[in-house]
């Protein structure tokens, strides 16, 4: 089945602690983006990915990182979360950029 | 003045209604557009794309007016299960694909 993973789907946590959101998709899609979702902010673009080795930033990238080292997984970094990280992560797939994307069921991330 | 903005609603309307959202956008150099539908901060899901010549899949209809720079979503028919929040996507074209979502409108069909 056609899918984008990400886990954890539920994560509590404290500020300062390191973590890792993964994301992995089986459609051989180009494009990955990790997107956050605030209420009354609608989604927010974090970061980006075109290719294998190649990311860019989104709208709201300060306190994140990624890596697209192979090209089904794009995990989502927090070095040192703090509480207004809490938020609803997705992230999203297409085969290019151009074209509509796929979405994970979604991780929620509350950051004490 | 937000790059994409939306209705937030909530538009509510009894089963078999018509409705229409617009979405309008401020970059004139987009060149990708979307509707997705969201449920209840479930993932959002692709409704349809929106062609330059505008499309209809169904009981939907999407529209892009290039000039005025916004484009449209006309549901017919409402269901029940059409409730759920909209949401309008841009891309914007500079070299890299970066999506703007707008933050969405609610529908509410009522029986």
């Amino acid at each position: 089945e056609a899918q984008v993973t990400q886990n954890p789907r539920y994560l509590i946590t404290v500020t300062g602690k390191k973590l890792t959101v993964t994301c992995s998709q089986n459609m051989n899609h180009e494009y990955m983006s990790w997107y956050r979702q605030d209420p009354g902010l609608g989604l927010r673009q974090i970061y980006y990915s075109m290719n294998v080795e190649v990311t860019d930033k989104g709208d709201v990238p300060e306190g994140y990182k990624v890596s697209r080292k192979e090209k089904r997984n794009f995990p989502l970094i927090l070095e040192s979360p703090s509480p207004n990280q809490t938020s609803l992560y997705f992230c999203a797939s297409s085969l290019q950029g151009h074209q509509p994307q796929h979405f994970g069921d979604g991780t929620r991330l509350s950051i004490l | 003045r937000k790059e994409v903005e939306q209705d937030p609603g909530p538009f509510n309307v009894p089963e078999g209604a018509t409705v229409a959202f617009n979405c309008t956008y401020s970059n004139s150099a987009s060149q990708s557009f979307f509707w997705y539908r969201q449920d209840c901060r479930k993932e959002p899901k692709l409704l349809m794309s929106v062609y330059s010549s505008g499309n209809e899949d169904g009981r939907f209809t999407a529209q892009l007016n290039r000039a005025s720079q916004y484009i449209s979503l006309l549901i017919r028919d409402s269901k029940l299960s059409d409730s759920a929040t909209y949401l309008c996507v841009v891309e914007s074209r500079s070299g890299t694909y970066k999506y703007i979502f707008g933050t969405g409108t609610r529908l509410k069909v009522l029986a």
